[in-house]
């Protein structure tokens, strides 16, 4: 079974530079979540959907942050314009329910130079 | 104070060693816990759920107690495969959305 896929892996960019994060999640899983981990402060979560629907985005950042989720089966994570402070991993997130176990995707490597 | 709390380590011990984590969360109302394991440059995955009755899996045992609001992980006869970072996560219990812990870092030596 294929798990949650995220795209692209690894990505570098400069600032000012509009990055576009995408998501995958589990078939069947209602809840998706974005999180951004750096070494400073760890695992973040940044917003999650359940049933495509923004349930929470107190974690998103600022206004260069924006995630939407037009189907159940895919979910982007943007930010416009990036800064080097946003360099980071992006893991995307799935569940069958919020309170349940989360299956992460691989993850997304940012470099903003 | 940070809502799941752990000892980053990290914690080197030889192989055979038994070595266990503890965390303290700060919500009593959080009623689900966990434990998830991440290796370097890799995603977390989920190790283990915590009961309240406490549960094994091999030579994983994990204990919570909720009147002190801490979840201790215990492995024993610990294998170079061990090392690893491991993440404490406890769901917000007013919102359900799941907090995870800085982690624990883990360096088991031949």
């Amino acid at each position: 079974d294929a798990g949650v896929i995220q795209s692209p892996r690894h990505e570098v960019t400069e600032m000012g530079q509009e990055v576009t994060l995408r998501c995958k999640p589990i078939s069947g899983h209602n809840s998706l979540f974005w999180y951004r981990q750096t070494m400073m402060r760890g695992l973040e979560l940044l917003i999650y959907f359940n049933n495509n629907v923004p349930i929470d985005d107190s974690g998103m950042p600022e206004d260069r942050f924006s995630a939407k989720m037009p189907n159940a089966s895919f979910s982007t994570l943007k930010i416009q314009p990036s800064e080097p402070r946003d360099s980071a991993v992006y893991f995307c997130a799935s569940s069958f329910h919020d309170t349940e176990t989360q299956y992460f995707g691989p993850g997304t490597r940012l470099l903003v130079l | 104070r940070k809502e799941v709390e752990q000892d980053p380590g990290p914690f080197n011990v030889p192989e055979g060693a038994t070595v266990a984590f503890n965390c303290t969360y700060s919500n009593s109302a959080s009623q689900s816990f966990f434990w998830y394991r991440q290796d370097c440059r890799k995603e977390p995955k989920l190790l283990m759920s915590v009961y309240s009755s406490g549960n094994e899996d091999g030579r994983f045992t994990a204990q919570l107690n909720r009147a002190s609001q801490y979840i201790s992980l215990l492995i024993r006869d610990s294998k170079l495969s061990d090392s690893a970072t491991y993440l404490c996560v406890v769901n917000d219990g007013n919102t359900g959305k799941l907090i995870f812990g800085q982690g624990t870092t883990l360096q088991v030596k031949p």
